[in-house]
């Protein structure tokens, strides 16, 4: 069975600073990896995705996230926060059938 | 591409009412997914279709919860009798391929659901 945790429900950055939300993941096969961004009070829609070509994966806003084997991880990182980046982020795996997996979320704050 | 349309957007309800959400995925998709939000649980698969057929429905939570896909451009998420627990908001999402490579989901902009 496929699982995710989201490390931080809250995370705070400064307006230009790093960016860096934390996923790992647990997986019996070899998966699929899913970025998610939930603006308030609308539905989620997809950052970014890994599907087993290159570990670094670049997407929409400046995010990117690198799937590393060893560490079972997926992190998503942007290098210069800007305002409109504060939202819900999800990080999702699959076992490539067509189920997603969500992690519980991590709230992103941009501060001034 | 007018994205996966849901409806209504929110919905308030006393216990005890019958409450159904409708949802129109995008056309040519042949995957639906019908998701539940609350802050203490987070996102949770409820159900999802395949061609208009059920695939897993492991996540409905109990009998009062059913859905159906009649065609391929409608479903519909019913709660019968509701309760407060009920509470959350619903989305639902399409896909347009079936275990393949792009098996990205598109999000509707989901129903908040107030049982009182």
């Amino acid at each position: 069975a496929q699982s995710v945790t989201q490390l931080g429900s809250h995370v705070s950055v400064s307006e230009g600073a790093l960016v860096l939300l934390r996923c790992n993941y647990s997986s019996s096969v070899p998966p699929y990896l899913f970025w998610y961004v939930q603006y308030p009070n609308q539905g989620l829609q997809l950052l970014l995705k890994y599907t087993s070509a290159a570990t670094l994966v670049k997407g929409i806003n400046g995010f990117e996230a690198e799937f590393k084997k060893s560490e079972t991880s997926f992190h998503l990182t942007k290098p210069s926060a800007h305002m409109s980046d504060a939202a819900e982020y999800f990080c999702a795996v699959s076992d490539r059938s067509e189920k997603l997996v969500f992690g519980k979320g991590t709230k992103l704050t941009v501060n001034p | 591409d007018a994205g996966v349309i849901q409806s209504p957007r929110h919905e308030v309800t006393e216990m005890g009412q019958e409450v159904t959400l409708r949802c129109k995925p995008i056309s040519g998709h042949n995957s639906l997914f019908w998701y539940r939000q609350t802050m203490m649980r987070g996102l949770e698969l409820l159900i999802y279709f395949n061609n208009n057929v059920p695939i897993d429905d492991s996540g409905m939570p109990e009998d009062r919860f059913s859905a159906k896909m009649p065609n391929a451009s409608f479903s519909t998420l019913k709660i019968q009798p509701s309760e407060p627990r009920d509470s959350a908001v619903y989305f639902c999402a399409s896909s347009p391929r079936w275990a393949g490579d792009n098996n990205e989901q598109f999000f509707g902009p989901g129903t908040r659901l107030t049982v009182l």
